[in-house]
């Protein structure tokens, strides 16, 4: 079946700039994080979905970072007044929580590049 | 605080050589510890999961052990292939702490 989808793969963006990132989960997964992968940093996390609970944002570096799940499915990740410090490849994962195990399946990221 | 330490960043082994690598974390006390492949470009993938009450796990040539005791994983590729060369990564917890990784070359 499809697995997870990112748009965009790659997206350059000008200091100052808001940008939004969409991440399409596995059909039926509860389960939805975003993470963050920096050169020599490594993955951190972000924000969580869990079906309809409020999300957990104990992630998310600043105030300029959000993201929302529309009707338990897609998410957007958006970031305003970027930074060049928000320079990453950001992941987003699904799981299906209600399955034992909770692996997570990935997709293959959007490359944010902010000059 | 939390931490996870991968043994080393990088390893080179032979084909056909068993690469093992170290997983060790502090300050956690997880139900279960987690394996991922990532190659360049790509996404984590997903493959192995032990639980605490699980002292070993297999799947075709990986074998991953985990030791609560220790605080630590072993994960283990037998008779490595060239198409085993990627990053590995450790990770615990739901929303997933990750290691840094290691990355292993197969040299044919």
């Amino acid at each position: 079946g499809a697995g997870v989808s990112q748009s965009p793969s790659n997206k350059v963006t000008e200091k100052g700039k808001d940008v939004e990132l969409r991440c399409d989960p596995i059909s039926g997964h509860t389960a939805l994080y975003w993470y963050r992968q920096s050169l020599g940093q490594g993955l951190e996390f972000l924000i969580y979905f869990q079906g309809n609970s409020a999300p957990d944002k104990s992630g998310l570096p600043s105030d300029r970072f959000s993201a929302e799940r529309t009707g338990g499915s897609v998410s957007t990740l958006t970031i305003q007044r970027t930074q060049q410090e928000d320079s990453a490849v950001y992941l987003c994962a699904s799981s299906d929580r209600d399955r034992e195990g909770y692996e997570q399946y990935f997709g293959p990221g959007t490359r944010l590049t902010v000059t | 605080s939390q931490k996870i330490e991968q043994n080393s960043e990088a390893l080179n082994i032979q084909e056909g050589k068993t690469a093992t690598l170290t997983c060790n974390y502090t300050n956690y006390s997880p139900a279960y510890l987690q394996w991922y492949r990532q190659d360049p470009g790509r996404g984590p993938v997903f493959l192995l999961l032990i639980r605490e009450n699980e002292k070993e796990k297999r799947k075709e040539r990986l074998k991953v052990t985990f030791d609560t005791t220790l605080k630590q994983s072993l994960f283990h590729i037998t008779a490595s292939q060239p198409a085993d060369s990627a990053t590995y990564l450790c990770a615990l917890g739901g929303k997933l702490s990750f290691g840094a990784g290691t990355t292993v070359t197969v040299r044919a």
